[in-house]
């Protein structure tokens, strides 16, 4: 089975940007949409970019996400300590009968 | 305002039968795709499946043929059954809506731990 690969973690000060990357392959990223998720321990993800690059409503414009060709990458800028929290990619995996794959996770933590 | 609640077993012996209910408020199950999702302790995200379309399901390969996903429209639920666990299907299950394959809102959460 596929599965999208992360960095582990992920660190910067206060103020700095920090980027982490997904990899996958033709199969799921890309020919399909990525989804970002942010985690804060003991909590439910929640949905951080959808659609390669779009915001929800409500999530600031200090997210950023990107995709090309096989990967995909999500960024902080301005970080702030209440960005620290575990993130995922997401994506559609064409092969077999279809499904969806989560990335590995990283954990980012503001210095 | 939508929002999910897993509720069910948190204890599950081997070779048993995992079931859980996701209550779902504020929207229609009987629209949009409806989720069950996992993460084991320390790890990371696993998708378990979906209904949608009033009954129709599709799974993840690694655990379909243990896997089944119902829909009460009556009750405005759905369900999750995951037959003949062992120790490695313990985790924190979540169910989530699906509104454009963008998993949104998410439930609670909800621990089963598979011991004897």
């Amino acid at each position: 089975q596929s599965v999208l690969t992360q960095p582990p973690s992920a660190s910067a000060t206060p103020g700095q940007r920090v980027t982490i990357s997904c990899s996958g392959s033709r199969s799921n990223i890309a020919s399909n949409y990525v989804y970002w998720y942010q985690q804060f321990p003991g909590t439910a993800p929640k949905l951080l970019i959808y659609r390669n690059d779009l915001r929800p409503s409500g999530v600031p414009d200090r997210f950023s996400a990107s995709k090309s060709g096989t990967s995909a990458s999500l960024a902080i800028s301005g970080l702030r300590s209440e960005d620290e929290a575990d993130y995922y990619c997401v994506a559609w995996d064409d092969s077999l009968s279809g499904y969806y794959v989560f990335g590995t996770g990283t954990k980012v933590t503001v210095l | 305002q939508v929002q999910l609640q897993e509720s069910g077993p948190g204890l599950v012996k081997p070779s048993e039968t995992l079931s859980l209910t996701c209550s779902v408020s504020g929207d229609s199950v009987s629209v949009y795709y409806w989720n069950w999702i996992r993460q084991s302790p320390g790890k990371g995200l696993e998708w378990i499946g979906y209904v949608y379309d009033d009954g129709k399901t599709k799974y993840n390969p690694a655990l379909n043929n243990r896997v089944t996903i119902s829909v009460d429209t009556s009750k405005n639920h759905f369900s999750l059954r995951l037959a003949s666990v062992t120790a490695a299907d313990t985790a924190v299950y979540y169910c989530a809506r699906a509104l454009m394959s963008s998993f949104d809102p998410w439930g609670q959460g909800t621990l089963v731990i598979v011991s004897s």
